[in-house]
């Protein structure tokens, strides 16, 4: 079936960096676009990255500190994130475009937290 | 980049319909037809319900409606049932492939 299943979430101290990656399976991830959403613990939810073809898009909130790519040939999605901070503590969801400007398969989520 | 504005919180009786309201500003909401809802329980994922402000993905029931009004939208859950009892979110493209999320919104059926 159809599904998305994020990994690298850990305990991190503030300015450290961490990888998340998201595999995917169940559908033909090269030919679709992908994005990250995060959501912090009792909070909502809060778009991160965008990644359109070769072309990122980010929120302002991580522009500059996060990085997104993926590798069809190993059907994941990555996200880099540096210069980590406390408010970046969150789970992190990849979520497949659903061409029509929605999200339409999510992942459960990785937990990051930004700690010292 | 603000979030969307919703309710913290809505209720309504088994068999009642409830309206979950999302605003925003002509940026976003009000800016195209591009609003989307999803469903979110407890440790779970967050479902599609809504795209396109009023569009149903397939699987989810009829009971479930949306619309839009100037910067508001909103998600109606007809018949309510105890199994929607779970946190929604709205959210809208924003330009610039970029999209913004509300706050989110409890709901409880008594």
């Amino acid at each position: 079936q159809v599904q998305l299943v994020e990994s690298g979430g850990d305990v991190v101290q503030p300015g450290g960096s961490l990888r998340l990656s998201c595999a995917a399976s169940g559908f033909t991830f090269s030919a679709y676009n992908m994005h990250w959403v995060r959501q912090a613990p009792g909070k909502g939810l809060e778009w991160v990255a965008f990644m359109w073809s070769s072309a990122t898009y980010y929120a302002d909130s991580v522009k500059g500190r996060f990085t997104i790519s993926r590798d069809n040939s190993k059907n994941t999605l990555f996200l880099q994130m540096d210069s980590l901070r406390v408010e970046d503590t969150a789970v992190y969801h990849c979520a497949k475009d659903s061409a029509t400007f929605a999200f339409d398969i999510w992942g459960l989520g990785t937990m990051v937290t930004v700690s010292s | 980049q603000s979030a969307l504005t919703q309710p913290p919180s809505a209720s309504g009786s088994p068999g009642q319909s409830v309206a979950i309201s999302c605003t925003g500003t002509s940026s976003d909401v009000g800016g195209y037809n591009y609003v989307s809802w999803y469903q979110q329980s407890p440790d779970k994922a967050p479902k599609l319900m809504i795209y396109e402000v009023s569009k149903r993905p397939s699987g989810v029931p009829d009971r479930f409606s949306g619309s839009k009004s100037g910067s508001t939208a909103s998600l109606t859950v007809s018949g309510l049932q105890a199994e929607d009892e779970a946190d929604y979110y709205c959210s809208s493209y924003a330009g610039d492939n970029k999209w913004v999320f509300g706050g989110g919104t409890r709901l409880t059926v008594l």
